[in-house]
């Protein structure tokens, strides 16, 4: 069974342009969480999402990130106008119905941004 | 959610056994404990998970005691490769909607 997997590892973007991260949850796993973590910083939770909805974005800055778990293919994370701020690793979660808390976590995307 | 406090770093030499102990006094009746490792430039790995009393499993233990304001990660016979990261957490196990909470953690260093 093949663990949560993330794509790029590394994303380097310009100012400006706009960052796709993507993530594939565990097989049977159908819930998805994204978090943010600033280098010596813990993660903050950004956002969670079933097949095609969000439960909860209260992490997630208002402006410029979306996030989407559509019924086939990975959950998408989509900054725009990325800012130097926004470097960071990205990690994916996912969790089957029955144990939220039990989450299995991908390698992360590294976000720099230049 | 419970906030939860845990000692910012521990050293330890390889071979002995550590213990983390994390404070959450204000535990509701549902909220489960959960314990993460991370390693640098990894995502955290679940560890254990427990509600009261005591849970065993192959890579550690997690002590609870009966008002369940705390609990202890007990890791047995550290290895250089316990140096990590260690996240007490601490929410309703079924709550679709309370997301997990990370603090900074306790950073564990294995000395040979």
């Amino acid at each position: 069974n093949a663990g949560v997997m993330q794509n790029p590892r590394h994303l380097v973007r310009r100012r400006g342009q706009e960052a796709r991260l993507r993530c594939s949850p565990m097989k049977g796993h159908s819930h998805v969480y994204w978090y943010r973590q600033l280098p010596e910083e813990g993660l903050k939770f950004m956002v969670y999402l079933q097949k095609e909805n969000i439960i909860d974005e209260s992490g997630m800055p208002k402006e410029r990130f979306s996030a989407e778990f559509p019924k086939e293919g990975p959950s998408i994370l989509r900054i725009q106008q990325v800012v130097r701020g926004d470097s960071a690793a990205y990690f994916c979660a996912s969790s089957p119905p029955e144990a939220l808390y039990e989450q299995y976590f991908g390698p992360g995307t590294r976000l720099t941004v230049t | 959610l419970a906030k939860t406090t845990q000692p910012i770093s521990m050293d330890s030499y390889e071979g002995q056994e550590v213990n983390i102990t994390c404070s959450h006094n204000n535990i509701a009746t549902n909220d489960y404990i959960t314990w993460y490792q991370q390693f640098p430039s990894q995502g955290p790995r679940f560890i254990i998970q427990g509600y009261k009393t005591k849970v065993t499993n192959e890579v550690a233990s997690l002590f609870i005691p009966a008002d369940r304001k705390s609990s202890t990660l007990s890791l047995p016979r550290v290895s250089l490769s316990d140096t990590a990261v260690y996240y007490c957490l601490v929410g309703a196990l079924y709550s679709g909607n309370t997301p997990l909470v990370f603090g900074k953690g306790t950073r564990l260093s294995v000395i040979a």
